[in-house]
């Protein structure tokens, strides 16, 4: 079967780094999305990675590591509003995609 | 309108009842979903269109009928409702059917009785 793993919590500082891990094993790869999702609200978009390496976007990065089913979300000088729950999604050999059930990220003052 | 629009916002209902979602978008995207997000769970795909006039059934597809008569509407019907399919209901879209980005709609909580 398809499945993809993630913390379910982790806390972290204002200020301080947290990354959050996420590990596939899936019918194809065609690539790995992350998504924020703020309570009660959509999920959207964040990164997206086909090829091996990291991602840079300001704030954000994504790590993707295919030859391990692997990859990364790193979230620097966090600010309270990145409380969220950050969600993980391969896109299968079908172009579907198979989402985690996502890690709810808590900042501490 | 600007995205993706969804209607009702919430929507409380008896077991058996007919329901149909609302889902409407303004970006001239070919792909559209519909996927329920229940506690603890990934988003799951219940169907989808690549294009205007096709749809497909995703991974949890039963007791669950769309139809995408254009390319700006996309609507999910609950034929006849029961007590698990208490859940949030998100639409998204995409530029077509591979690897593009998906784009979310606000999201339908529906409770059933």
């Amino acid at each position: 079967g398809q499945n993809i793993d993630q913390p379910t919590e982790m806390t972290a500082t204002e200020g301080a780094i947290v990354q959050i891990n996420c590990t596939y094993q899936t019918s194809g790869f065609n690539g790995l999305f992350w998504y924020q999702q703020h309570a009660g609200e959509a999920p959207t978009f964040l990164s997206y990675n086909v090829l091996d390496g990291l991602e840079e976007k300001g704030r954000f990065s994504s790590f993707l590591s295919r030859s391990k089913g692997y990859s990364y979300l790193l979230l620097k000088e966090l600010q309270m509003k990145d409380s969220a729950s950050y969600l993980c999604a391969v896109l299968d050999s079908n172009y579907q995609l198979i989402w985690g059930a996502g890690t709810k990220l808590i900042i501490k003052p | 309108i600007a995205g993706i629009t969804q209607a009702p916002t919430s929507q409380i209902l008896a077991a058996g009842r007919r329901m149909t979602l609302r889902c409407t978008q303004d970006m001239r995207h070919n792909a559209m979903y519909w996927y329920r997000q229940d506690l603890g769970l990934g988003l799951r795909l219940i169907h989808y269109s690549n294009t205007a006039g096709t749809t497909g059934k995703g991974e949890v597809p039963d007791g669950y009928s769309v139809s995408r008569a254009n390319t700006d509407d996309f609507p999910l019907t609950l034929a006849s409702a029961v007590p698990s399919q208490t859940s949030v209901y998100f639409c998204a879209s995409s530029v077509s059917g591979t690897s593009d980005t998906q784009y979310f709609g606000p999201g339908t909580r529906l409770t059933v009785l």
